[in-house]
Order: C-alpha cells, then structure tokens, then sequence
C-alpha cells in the first residue's frame, strides 16, 4: 500500500471555483513537499512544510501541515486553467535521502 | 542558472538491450537522484547519490545501476530492457539531498518495444 494517500485522485473544477487536494501519510513525517506536473514532464515545486501547523502561501495556492494528523492539504482559490496538471505530494522521513510521493490528483479546470 | 538537464529527452529501446540515461544537476549542486514513473506504480525511487557515493537505493533489480561523477554529473544505467521498464524517468538535484526541495529535470521518457 502506498505510504502517502491523496485524495480525491482527479477532480474537475469549474474556473474560478475554489479546490481541495489532501494527503495522508500512514508514517512519521519530516518534512511534505508539493509539486505540480504536466502530463509527461518533470516536477515543479509548490512548496515545502516542515513543522505542524505550518501554513505557506503562493499566489492562490495554500497548503498546511497537520502534524498531528499526519496530513496536508493543498488548497487553490478561484482556479484558473493554468492550475490544470498533477498535483504530488512527496514525504520525507527522517534518515532517508529520498523522497516518497503519493499517487497524484489530476485537476482540470473546465472554462 | 541553467536547470537540471536530462538526455535523451525520449528513447526506444527493444527488450534485451541496454540503456543509459545522463543528468546534469544544477551549478553546486551535490545531491543527484533518480525516479521512475509509470502509470500503474507512480513515482518510485531509484537511487540517490552525493560525492560519487550511492546513499540510499529504492527496490529496484540489480538491472538498475547508477553513477556520479566528480562534477556531479550522473547517469542510470539499465540492463536486458523489459516491457516493463518502459516509464518516464527523472532526475532531480538538490545541494544536499536531505530536508530540502528537490529540482527535477524535464525526465527521459523510455519505450521499450
């Protein structure tokens, strides 16, 4: 089974709607990165958590760390088609040079 | 500053045969590591070098090998291709590999036939 969940693993959102993507992790987090991909080519970072109740903005796009709950939610306001792609999360743990990621979700942005 | 470079962009390849990879980090970048995606298993790890030393290997066969140079520079190699190998394959850089975002190149994407 996967060790990071994301939830829901595609969704279609209607411009200029607000959009929720989570993830879960089944063990210890230290850190919970975001990353963005078009079909086919390589990740670009969003952004990185690192300690519970962190919260980081970007433009519209805001995702939170709840340590706790061993999850993150990536949240994106009044969407736009260029919030169309992948979305990954990817989990560090504490002694490992790598980075585990979730399976996507698969956002489209219908005009 | 120029971005992580992989080469080739896209191969073709028939099973049996062997491929190899390259990745140029970004400039002082140290850390070097390698994914593979597909369709049904998403984005594994492969392995990750710092300093021309292997750190840390994912599940792989011993089919998949890799190497850094002094530069930083690396490669992935993969012996006798089978149909299942056939995946996008990424490179990332990161100055030290640990806590940190990790830069990802454009990937090779690899069709074996």
């Amino acid at each position: 089974s996967q060790e990071l969940e994301q939830s829901p693993q595609s969704l279609i959102v209607q411009e200029g709607k607000n959009l929720t993507i989570n993830c879960t992790s089944s063990k210890t987090l230290y850190g919970l990165y975001w990353y963005k991909q078009k079909y086919g080519e390589g990740l670009i970072f969003l952004m990185m958590l690192q300690k519970g109740g962190e919260e980081k903005s970007h433009e519209k796009i805001t995702a939170k760390l709840d340590e706790k709950k061993q999850q993150s939610s990536l949240h994106i306001t009044a969407s736009q088609p260029s919030h169309a792609g992948i979305y990954l999360c990817g989990a560090a743990r504490s002694n490992d040079y790598k980075l585990s990621f979730g399976a996507g979700t698969t956002v489209t942005v219908r005009a | 500053k120029a971005g992580v470079t992989q080469t080739p962009r896209y191969l073709i390849k028939t099973r049996g045969q062997q491929v190899t990879l390259s990745c140029s980090p970004i400039s002082g970048h140290r850390s070097v590591s390698w994914y593979q995606q597909t369709p049904g298993q998403g984005l594994q790890f492969l392995f990750e070098y710092f300093s021309e030393t292997q750190r840390n290997k994912g599940n792989f066969p011993g089919r998949f090998s890799g190497r850094q140079f002094s530069n930083s520079r690396s490669e992935m190699n993969v012996s006798t291709l089978e149909l299942g190998d056939s995946a996008l394959y990424l490179c990332a850089s990161s100055l030290t590999g640990r806590k940190e975002k990790l830069f990802f190149g454009s990937g090779t994407q690899l069709s074996v036939l």
